[in-house]
């Protein structure tokens, strides 16, 4: 089945500065890739995706680009801000025999320092 | 819209004693899903519904049981807990995954607001 492997577990960044996790995966059939960010207490929500039709995805100061050559994925931060800290989590979408269940990495703690 | 909702927030259990969590979606999606998040970990499926009446095991079904007899619900039960089972619950709904038969819509899995359990 698959597998995703996410890098770094930690992060510090200073604020302003930019921020890129890395997450590879090991189905070649995974075609879905979302990234979703866990605040403090809080439930997972999804900040943003990209389909294996698409190498590169924007939206504002947040970008995941998709190397399907390689299996790998990345999350890219720009300009980061006091609430960008989080635990940001990947994830693959996996059908084998499943009806397209997602298989999450462990998890990135992200903290900006101001 | 409530979106997706789960009761309790928290629980303290014996060894041994059952409980049901319990999570309701009123967005009408088809898809419902049972995760536990342990400290330092992603999160591991449990249980998913692609629809009333139908429910199938996850990456770690061992210890629970689900039923799904509405679109709406999807309750997830611990028969005899063991602190092995100390985690934070979460549910989650989405739509039929884009591309699959019958599926439109977004691929979005909305969470509820998880229930921590601990067993003693």
């Amino acid at each position: 089945g698959e597998n995703v492997e996410q890098h770094p577990s930690t992060l510090s960044v200073q604020e302003g500065d930019s921020a890129v996790i890395k997450c590879t995966y090991s189905d070649s059939a995974s075609n879905y890739f979302p990234w979703y960010k866990q605040e403090l207490g809080k439930r997972p929500q999804l900040i943003i995706d990209i389909r294996s039709n698409v190498g590169e995805k924007k939206d504002q100061r947040i970008a995941v680009t998709l190397n399907k050559t390689a299996k790998h994925f990345s999350l890219h931060i720009t300009e980061t801000q006091p609430e960008d800290s989080a635990v940001y989590f990947c994830a693959a979408r996996s059908y084998g025999g499943s009806q397209g269940n997602l298989i999450f990495g462990k998890g990135t703690k992200l903290s900006v320092k101001p | 819209n409530a979106g997706v909702t789960q009761t309790p927030k928290f629980r303290i259990l014996k060894i041994g004693q059952s409980m049901t969590l319990q999570c309701t979606q009123d967005m009408n999606h088809n898809y419902m899903y049972w995760y536990r998040q342990d400290p330092g970990m992603g999160l591991k499926l449990i249980y998913y519904s692609v629809g009333a009446g139908i429910t199938d095991k996850g990456e770690v079904p061992n210890g629970y049981n689900v039923s799904r007899s509405t679109t709406e619900d999807f309750p997830l039960r611990l028969e005899l807990a063991a602190p092995s089972q100390t985690s934070v619950y979460f549910c989650a709904s989405s739509y039929p995954a884009r591309g699959r038969v019958g599926g439109s819509g977004t691929d979005t899995q909305y969470f509820g607001p998880g229930t921590r359990l601990t067993v003693l």
